[in-house]
């Protein structure tokens, strides 16, 4: 079946450091992956996307490249703020035929100190 | 407009009482999903509506009851809850895209907080 792992948080860091997330998953066929973030109190926010392999995901300094030898979608930024302290969700997304579901990873917390 | 909303943002109830939590979206989307959510944990899939049809229930206790009353609204009737059940409660929509090889990008709402005294 479809399944996501992720390095387990919390995850603390100070602002300007280098942040790399792991995500790796199984799944038959070719599903999409993604990367989700919740803010404290809020609901999830679709961070990146990548839909097919070597594809590279990237939005406000984050970038994942969907890497199908390895199964692996990380998740990384180069200078962290301590805006983005957060909960940080890997996703696999089926296709339509195989139900379409999000499958999540358990979610990495991460804290930024100034 | 790129959001789904959600109403109310929090509610109280007690574990006789009725309530419905209501989800709109306004983007075209044919694939609406509820979804329920622990303190930093990952959401767990309720139900999928597809087409403003039940494509998919996870097992979900009767208690929880969904409806699709068009393409842009889905609501969540709620009775006789346990207090096991407080949560955060997200709705979510999507594209309906057929042929791609994998599934479509998921857009979630700020969700509504239950609380179940």
């Amino acid at each position: 079946g479809n399944s996501v792992t992720q390095m387990e948080g919390p995850v603390t860091l100070s602002e300007e450091a280098f942040l790399t997330i792991n995500c790796t998953y199984t799944a038959t066929g070719y599903p999409s992956l993604f990367w989700y973030v919740q803010y404290p109190g809020e609901g999830l926010q679709l961070l990146l996307k990548a839909t097919k392999a070597d594809d590279k995901g990237s939005n406000k300094g984050f970038e994942a490249t969907y890497r199908k030898e390895t199964t692996s979608f990380h998740l990384e930024k180069g200078s962290v703020q301590v805006s983005d302290s957060a909960v940080y969700f890997c996703a696999l997304s089926a296709p339509y035929n195989q139900g379409g579901k999000l499958i999540f990873g358990q979610g990495t917390e991460l804290s930024v100190k100034p | 407009d790129t959001e789904v909303t959600q109403t109310p943002k929090h509610l109280v109830m007690g574990m006789t009482n009725k309530k419905s939590l209501k989800c709109e979206q306004h983007m075209g989307h044919r694939a609406m999903y509820w979804y329920k959510q622990k303190a930093k944990k990952p959401p767990e899939l309720m139900f999928v509506y597809s087409y403003e049809k039940l494509s998919i229930n996870e097992s979900v206790p009767s208690r929880f009851s969904p409806e699709c009353p068009n393409s842009s609204l889905l609501n969540l009737h709620l009775h006789a809850l346990q207090p096991e059940d407080s949560a955060l409660y997200l709705c979510a929509s999507s594209q309906r895209t057929s042929g791609r090889a994998g599934g479509d990008e998921q857009f979630f709402g700020p969700g509504t907080r239950l609380t179940v005294l």
